[in-house]
């Protein structure tokens, strides 16, 4: 069954300090992997996506097949970077379903 | 290009009625899923739409049922209404086989 596990519910930093958003996958196959974000009052959107391995807003997501994680990185936040993250995960090729973790609220205190 | 629309954004029901949500995807997507968004769960699947016809479905009882008109408009519906209903239910969007999903603002219902 595919599964997305977000440990922390609330993770907060200090501006100016790393960032690591931790996110843990179950998945039998090859899934696909993305982060979604969503600012305060503003639509959920997407960040980023594994296998398109770009650094989006500073942030990048290494896939680790390993380990099943997809965990979120910034060396640097920004008081911007203060909203909700939701890693999500699609199992088939279509990407039909995709299946998201319970969210993590990044706050970044000045 | 206009997003995706939802309506209506805001509703309240009693418990045993039934409500049907809207949703308009973005001009040329063809696959439409539906979520439910609440503080302690965050996002569960519902299910998608694609060309009319349900692809995938989540684990929700079949009081939760939807559709997908011949323009890509879908709707969901709700029967006898839960007070665990109340949620805000997100629709969504997509190019086919992208994986990116275009989300509305959401439905929020309230059951009393």
């Amino acid at each position: 069954a595919q599964r997305v596990t977000q440990p922390e519910k609330l993770l907060s930093v200090f501006k100016g300090a790393p960032v690591e958003l931790k996110c843990n996958y179950s998945y039998s196959g090859s899934p696909e992997l993305f982060w979604y974000v969503q600012y305060s009052r503003q639509r959920l959107q997407l960040l980023l996506r594994h296998i398109s391995r770009e650094s989006i807003k500073g942030f990048t997501a290494d896939l680790n097949k390993g380990e099943t994680s997809f965990h979120l990185k910034k060396p640097f936040a920004q008081e911007e970077d203060s909203a909700m993250y939701y890693c999500a995960l699609s199992g088939d090729s279509s990407a039909s379903k995709i299946i998201f973790g319970s969210g993590t609220r990044l706050s970044i205190r000045p | 290009k206009a997003g995706v629309t939802q309506t209506p954004r805001y509703l309240i029901k009693t418990r045993g009625q039934q409500v049907t949500l809207s949703c308009s995807p973005i001009s040329g997507h063809r696959s439409v899923s539906w979520y439910q968004q609440t503080p302690g769960q965050g996002l569960q699947f519902l299910f998608e739409y694609f060309s009319e016809t349900q692809r995938n479905k989540g684990n929700f009882p079949g009081r939760f049922s939807g559709r997908q008109f011949s323009n890509s408009r879908s709707e969901m519906n709700v029967s006898t209404l839960e007070l665990g209903d109340s949620a805000l239910y997100l629709c969504a969007s997509s190019a086919q086989n992208t994986g990116e999903l275009f989300f509305g603002e959401g439905s929020r219902l309230t059951v009393l």
